[in-house]
């Protein structure tokens, strides 16, 4: 039973097209949400964490949110450079190795 | 700082064959932990340590083994190659004091023939 769900899977923009990705969860006890941005043949790279419903955070044109049931991560005006695979991972009770990953979106933006 | 480093960058094994994935990191980060990231799907954690000397299994933990001598260090040992294990392997580090947010390695590509 996946407990982490990505959607899209995949994510065809125009430059300056915004749009955004979902991550919903179905763990419960939450520790955090964390959001990584994964390039072709290299490790995720971390974003954003997120804790607690109503927490936002932002990273130039990217804004993470989160919900009780999901989190969107948000692409305002999207450029080429922000082509790559958005990964989202959960982390619940207390023992910090528990993290579950979705499958990821993979975001191509065109100029 | 380095990060977290992790070698070969890509490695050929034969069915059968035993090898050894390094990684390491320079962060003084207590918690160490290896995933294996297979097509059209998420990152799967197979073993992971809270410190030196204490190690846990993940979700998919069987056919390998690990150790952790010192902070530093976290090799990933398999034991007997099985076409099965072909994958991209990535160690992660993290630590209380950033959150608990996990810095992954470059990778390492594994091929069993």
């Amino acid at each position: 039973e996946d407990q982490v769900t990505q959607s899209p899977e995949a994510l065809r923009l125009q430059e300056g097209e915004s749009s955004s990705l979902n991550c919903s969860y179905t763990v419960s006890g939450l520790r955090g949400l964390f959001w990584y941005r994964q390039d072709p043949g290299k490790g995720p790279e971390f974003l954003f964490t997120l804790y607690s419903a109503g927490e936002e955070k932002e990273k130039e044109r990217l804004k993470a949110t989160l919900t009780k049931k999901e989190s969107f991560l948000h692409i305002t005006a999207p450029k080429p450079e922000d082509s790559a695979t958005y990964l989202c991972a959960v982390r619940e009770g207390d023992s910090w190795g528990k993290l579950q990953f979705g499958a990821g979106t993979q975001v191509v933006v065109t100029p | 700082n380095a990060g977290v480093t992790q070698t070969p960058k890509f490695q050929v094994l034969k069915t059968g064959q035993s090898m050894t994935l390094q990684c390491a990191q320079d962060m003084n980060h207590e918690y160490m932990s290896w995933y294996r990231q297979d097509p059209g799907m998420g990152l799967r954690l197979i073993h992971y340590s809270v410190g030196a000397g204490i190690t846990d299994q993940g979700e998919v933990p069987n056919g390998y083994n690990v150790s952790r001598s010192t902070t530093e260090d976290f090799p990933l040992r398999l034991l007997s190659a099985a076409p099965s294990q072909t994958s991209v392997y990535f160690c992660a580090s993290s630590s209380s004091e950033v959150g608990e947010t996990q810095y992954f390695g470059p990778g390492t590509r594994l091929l069993v023939l």
